[in-house]
């Protein structure tokens, strides 16, 4: 058990490019979550999967940004036309599923999120 | 809707002096409760966690949180901090039913 890793790390881009993140889960863990996190503030829920379906979306998950989970394994953020709204740290999330009461598969652990600058 | 308020947003304290951070919530049902860490440098790590039974929790390095239900706050404790203890700290909400996300603290840090 490797942890949650998430690709690149770090990424500067001109404004009106697109860019993808990359998220690779704690092995067998089958849902999968992205949040978005800006200076001062906690992270922000965007969406989340379980296996390779996309049970919810934030409204803050605007049209110009799509995530997949193709094979239920890693999963891709692709952010189109970037704006420099969109500079931030964008965080990647797994969890086992599990009944309410089991809190080891209820609880969310966190990768190094990777730091989108937008120029 | 559920949120969570933190309001410290910065705390200095002197090495071996004791810490609460308080944190509040809003959401009308049953919750989980969480605390994440943010070491400089380093990914948010689980602090510690309430699902249900004690109030109390403990958890890694020293520290514990008390839920109070009737005053809808998880505030973290440690009788005596330290240095490496420098850090960002968030709690976290989850309703217990039917929402899979995280809703997040604006944070404090220490």
């Amino acid at each position: 058990d490797t942890g949650v890793s998430q690709d690149p790390r770090h990424k500067i881009t001109k404004r009106g490019q697109n860019v993808t993140f990359r998220c690779d889960p704690i092995s067998e863990h089958n849902r999968l979550y992205w949040y978005r996190q800006t200076l001062g503030q906690g992270p922000e829920f965007l969406t989340y999967f379980q296996n390779e379906a996309q049970l919810e979306k934030s409204r803050l998950l605007s049209d110009r940004f799509s995530a997949e989970r193709p094979k239920g394994s890693f999963s891709t953020l692709e952010i189109q036309r970037t704006e420099q709204g969109d500079s931030a740290m964008y965080l990647c999330a797994s969890s086992l599923v599990g009944g309410w009461r089991n809190e080891e598969k209820n609880t969310q652990y966190f990768g190094p999120g990777t730091r989108l600058t937008v120029l | 809707a559920q949120s969570v308020s933190q309001h410290n947003h910065h705390v200095i304290l002197s090495e071996a002096a004791s810490l609460e951070l308080g944190c509040n919530y809003s959401y009308g049902g049953t919750v989980n409760l969480f605390w994440y860490v943010q070491y400089p440098g380093q990914h948010l790590q689980l602090l510690l966690k309430y699902f249900s039974g004690d109030p109390l929790v403990k958890g890694i390095k020293g520290f514990e949180a008390e839920f109070i239900k009737s005053k809808f706050s998880f505030n973290l404790r440690k009788p005596s901090v330290q240095w490496s203890d420098t850090a960002e700290y968030f709690c976290a909400l989850k309703p217990n039913f039917g929402n899979e996300k995280l809703t997040f603290g604006t944070g404090t840090r220490l």
